[in-house]
């Protein structure tokens, strides 16, 4: 049973425009997500992240958003640039003091000139 | 810069072999990972380890092992790999709760 969802594979946005990414969650005791990105041939690496005390959080053209009540979180990029084309993995903290990331399946983005 | 450096990038071996893949971090961290990144699946956890010869079964450990003998190495070792452990496989390494994984470039492995 997937506790973290991201239930679009892919998404294509015209350069410019601003990309959104979903993640939906299942388990209340999440305290602390995370987004990475992914290129081909190469690690994920950490984009942006958000305590479940907050509601936003911004740094330069990425801004995360949590809606607690609904369990649901988004990322969006503005504006979307060609280079932004990756695999987006939104991830999660169980509350409780381990560090074990659990992992969304991934969102494919391509922005496209 | 800190770096977590898997030893290969692609690997062939043949059904029924013993299968080791090493990660290596130089940041000191105390916390390791291994999972495997699947189409559709993304990244599953299959072993971690918070300390030195300290190991916690994940998700996904079956017809999996795993070694810690020094802090900067994590070892993961296919007894017996099958077709169906085919997959790219991904070493982290993280400080603390909140500071993110750092992630290894992933081993492709093919097992034929």
């Amino acid at each position: 049973d997937q506790q973290v969802k991201q239930n679009s594979p892919s998404l294509s946005v015209q350069e410019g425009r601003i990309s959104i990414l979903n993640c939906d969650y299942t388990n209340s005791m999440f305290d602390y997500f995370l987004w990475y990105k992914k290129y081909p041939a190469e690690g994920p690496t950490f984009l942006i992240s958000i305590s479940s005390i907050k509601d936003k959080n911004e740094d330069g053209r990425f801004t995360v958003f949590l809606n607690k009540s609904a369990k649901h979180l988004s990322l969006h990029i503005v504006p979307s640039q060609p280079g932004d084309s990756a695999v987006y993995f939104c991830a999660a903290l169980l509350s409780g003091g381990y560090n074990k990331l659990i992992f969304g399946a991934g969102t494919r983005l391509a922005v496209h000139p | 810069d800190v770096k977590v450096t898997q030893s290969s990038r692609y690997l062939v071996k043949r059904t029924g072999e013993k299968v080791f893949l090493e990660c290596v971090q130089d940041m000191d961290h105390e916390n390791m990972f291994w999972y495997r990144q699947d189409p559709g699946l993304g990244l599953r956890l299959i072993y971690f380890s918070y300390d030195v010869k300290m190991k916690e079964k994940g998700d996904i450990p079956e017809g999996y092992s795993v070694s810690r003998e020094k802090k900067e190495r994590f070892s993961l070792i296919l007894e017996s790999a099958s077709t169906n452990q085919t997959s790219m496989y991904l070493c982290a390494s993280s400080l603390n709760r909140v500071g993110g994984y750092t992630f290894g470039s992933g081993t492709r492995l093919t097992v034929v």
